[in-house]
């Protein structure tokens, strides 16, 4: 499959582990936080999304968590599985002009070991 | 329903020559969205475009442009092409204003000799 990143931030887990994958951004203005997931081969698929008014949000086996104090945001999956294997990434957005422009993380690369 | 199309999946182009790569978003979704993906630059977004009109733009020489037809679909032009324009280039669509859930093709991976 292709590689989305080189140099990108790795973590490698076992299977049945907890992941947690940190992002932090860099506008405080960001006011609307997505996780996108893209394996090898294919485009980013959306996962979860929290809005700046919200500090956790909880989807089927992932949560999300905005501090904006420190402005860092994390994406913790749990029960990780092999299909989890992926580049996640974090995108803030900002309101412009009546929609929203995202900015992309450079990604977290996620190894799942069965 | 069928997902967001891009075509084509690869092409392999010289320097000096143009582009043309094709977006078919999701049935009923307006707003369409171009990327470039580079390992060193990772995501950045290019234009966006809703009801035939560019609302967006990012941060791109003027060497990469876009149109959007009636019917939703879109495409995007890189004329003069640079050896560091190879990229995969990612069509996203959504149901409205470019809101967060953003619907990605599997992108065209241009290589520039």
């Amino acid at each position: 499959g292709e590689s989305v990143g080189l140099h990108l931030p790795t973590l490698s887990v076992q299977e049945g582990d907890n992941s947690i994958i940190n992002c932090a951004y860099s506008n405080s203005a960001s006011d609307y936080f997505i996780w996108y997931k893209q394996e090898s081969g294919k485009g980013p698929q959306f996962i979860i999304d929290i809005r700046s008014n919200m500090d956790k949000r909880q989807g089927q086996r992932v949560t999300v968590l905005l501090n904006k104090t420190v402005k860092h945001l994390s994406l913790q999956i749990a029960a990780t599985q092999p299909g989890d294997s992926a580049v996640y990434f974090c995108a803030e957005n900002i309101g412009w002009g009546g929609s929203y422009i995202p900015t992309f993380g450079r990604g977290t690369s996620l190894i799942v070991h069965p | 329903k069928a997902g967001v199309t891009q075509t084509p999946r690869y092409l392999i182009k010289t320097r000096g020559q143009q582009v043309t790569l094709s977006c078919s978003p999701i049935s009923g979704h307006r707003s369409v969205s171009w990327y470039q993906q580079t390992p060193g630059q990772g995501l950045q977004f290019l234009f966006e475009y809703f009801s035939e009109t560019q609302r967006n733009k990012g941060n791109f020489p003027g060497r990469f442009s876009g149109r959007q037809f009636s019917n939703s679909r879109s495409e995007m032009n890189v004329s003069t092409l640079e050896l560091g324009d190879s990229a995969l280039y990612l069509c996203a669509s959504s149901l409205e204003q470019q809101s967060g859930e953003l619907f990605f093709g599997e992108g065209s991976r241009l290589t520039v000799l």
